[in-house]
């Protein structure tokens, strides 16, 4: 199957620096790749759609200025925490459709944020 | 609220056994997707059932899906300790295509 990467696999900083996590297609090119965070114990909620070539979109309650995602190349997006607290710890996950309009997507391993 | 909800939260059972969870959802869909989720890792997909269809098996995974009910479960038959995980659905949003729903999920371990 396709493989999604992720980098690094966990970070740990102080409070106030950022933090930048790589999400790679390795094997596929990806035009659209999706974020999501997921708090320990808890389900993955959808954090922003990333477009390569545009600006990405936000759901709901998640601050643009805060998540800061570059779709550099059809196999690179990045997000980035900008000015981190505690409570952006948790963990992160992209996602990458094979295809455009297909159904299934392929995750990446997941990358574990700690604040302190 | 989320799209999916699932149950049991927890399932704790014996290898051998069958592990059944279940899921639903609230509007309309497409289709709907099970992964699985290690601790601390990423998601893998499980197997995919559309709409139309009824019931869809994969290995020792059988999926049913009753769109008249909105609910689906997710039967691991035979059960072993590599099969201890969390088991998510997911629906696709129809606002917008390739963003998932998440159910909360069921945490299953299997003991040997």
């Amino acid at each position: 199957g396709a493989v999604v990467s992720q980098h690094p696999s966990w970070v740990i900083c102080k409070s106030g620096t950022s933090v930048k996590i790589e999400c790679r297609s390795l094997d596929f090119q990806a035009t659209t790749m999706f974020w999501y965070r997921q708090f320990p114990k808890q389900s993955l909620m959808l954090m922003a759609t990333s477009n390569e070539g545009s600006k990405a979109t936000y759901e709901q309650g998640v601050e643009k200025d805060k998540f800061l995602i570059n779709h550099a190349s059809l196999t690179l997006s990045t997000l980035t925490v900008t000015s981190a607290h505690p409570e952006d710890s948790s963990f992160y996950i992209c996602s990458a459709p094979l295809e455009l309009f297909t159904d299934t997507q392929y995750f990446g391993p997941g990358t574990r944020l700690t604040v302190l | 609220s989320q799209q999916g909800e699932e149950d049991p939260q927890a399932l704790s059972i014996q290898e051998g056994e069958n592990a059944t969870m279940n899921c639903s959802y609230k509007t309309s869909i497409n289709n709907l997707q099970w992964y699985r989720q290690n601790s601390g890792r990423g998601l893998v997909h499980l197997i995919l059932i559309r709409s139309n269809e009824r019931e869809k098996h994969s290995g020792r995974l059988r999926v049913t899906l009753d769109t008249s009910k909105k609910s689906s479960s997710l039967l691991i038959t035979a059960s072993r300790a590599a099969d201890t995980a969390s088991y998510f659905c997911a629906t696709h949003r129809t606002d917008s295509w390739g963003k998932l729903q998440f159910g909360a999920g069921t945490q299953v371990v299997v003991t040997p």
